[in-house]
Parts: structure tokens; sequence; C-alpha cells
């Protein structure tokens, strides 16, 4: 399979601790991008990636939430501190580096935060 | 600011019958428009997107939608519907020019389904 994959599927984790997901995008592309879609939303932007560069940051972004890409290539992003609020889909999708190319949605992560 | 609105939380068509599923939007330049597609415990599935050119664009499953410039609006169709295009759809928008060149922005989504 040469989607956008991501690790893992599914977390529960209690309130206040620190959890990390990863993306694995399609490998010719450029740009990484991460989203947050919350039950009966669209998703929601939160960061997106050229290469190893991080050129937007939402402002739904808090300082609990980081993300990089060290290499180019893979993704992760970590939640510290997780609160109930955080609990949503993370998504990260993937394209090419011309404009109006179409992201590459990866199945997601479900955080479940008790 | 750019968004997109979908009016119809749901929409229930017979199957064969045509469907419609609307989208508006807003934005600050000129847009590119996408609607993609998301079954249970999947992820988003790319449909079709316009860019520039014609107003009326064919995707993936025999889907079309067709812009219009003056409504603001991307409604997406298809002739005749089938049971196994029920499913969650999603409308986004992004601005071709300033400083958010990445983002997708993403409607509330609309639940289409197709009944037999």
């Amino acid at each position: 399979d040469t989607g956008v994959s991501q690790d893992p599927r599914h977390k529960i984790t209690k309130r206040g601790q620190n959890v990390t997901f990863r993306c694995d995008p399609i490998s010719e592309h450029n740009r990484l991008y991460w989203y947050r879609q919350t039950l009966g939303q669209g998703p929601e932007f939160l960061t997106y990636f050229q290469n190893e560069a991080q050129l937007e940051k939402s402002r739904l972004l808090s300082d609990r939430f980081s993300a990089e890409r060290p290499k180019g290539s893979f993704s992760t992003l970590e939640i510290q501190r997780t609160e109930q609020g955080d609990s949503a889909m993370y998504l990260c999708a993937s394209s090419p580096i011309r404009e109006a190319n179409e992201q590459f949605f990866g199945p997601g992560t479900r955080l479940t935060v008790l | 600011a750019q968004s997109v609105a979908q009016p119809e939380d749901q929409v229930n068509v017979a199957e064969g019958n045509p469907l419609t599923v609307k989208c508006t939007y807003s934005v600050s330049g000129n847009p590119y428009l996408f609607w993609y597609v998301q079954y249970p415990n999947r992820g988003l599935q790319f449909l079709l997107k316009y860019i520039t050119g014609d107003n009326l664009v064919k995707g993936s499953y025999g889907f079309e939608a067709e812009f219009n410039k003056s409504q603001t609006s991307f409604h997406l169709k298809k002739p005749s519907a089938l049971v196994s295009d029920s499913a969650l759809y999603f409308c986004a928008v992004r601005d071709s020019r300033g400083s958010t060149l990445g983002r997708l922005y993403f409607g509330r989504g609309t639940q289409l389904t197709v009944w037999p």
C-alpha cells in the first residue's frame, strides 16, 4: 500500500499523559499536513510542513502540541498533558509541492482521553 | 477569511435518482475547491477538484460538480445514485493566494443516504 499511513490507529490515554502519533506520507510528497476532526465537524487544520520546514501553524495548536518532520519524511505529532477536550480523530495528509494539488489523507488516529 | 458552508446535514435519495450535495464558499482570492468522501473508519478520499477552466468538473465514481462564481457555490452531483454512495461528504476550499497556502478549510459535512 503506497498511501498515507498513520500509527497508532487508536489511542486511549488518561488525562495528563503525553501521547505521540506518527504519520508516513506518500514517499514523493513534499508537503505534509495535520488536521483534527471531532464528531459532527469537518477536519480543522493544525499545521503543515514543506519538507522539514514547518510553514504554518493554526491557533488551535496550543503550547501542549508540537509537530516535527525531522528529515522531511515521516512526521510526529505530540500532545503533552492531554485533556479530555483533546479527544478527536487526528488526520495526516500529504501532497506534492504543486500548489493546486489535492491532499491525500491517511486513515487517522483516534484519540480518547479518559 | 476563508470558509465553507454545507447547508444540509443529511441528504436522502432513492437509488437511481439524481443526487445533489450543496456547498458554498468564501475566500479572498480565487478558490481552489475540493470534494472528499469519508466512509466509516476510513480516511477522507478525494473525489474531484476545481482549479480553473470548465465550470463542470468530473471526478471519481461518476460524481461531478459545478462551480458557480456568482453564487460562490460548488455543488456535488451524480445523475443516478447508488446505495454504495452512502457516506459522509465534505466540501473544502483553499485560497489561491495569501499566507495560508497550505491549509484546506472544510465544511461540516453532509451525510448522504441512498436507500434501495
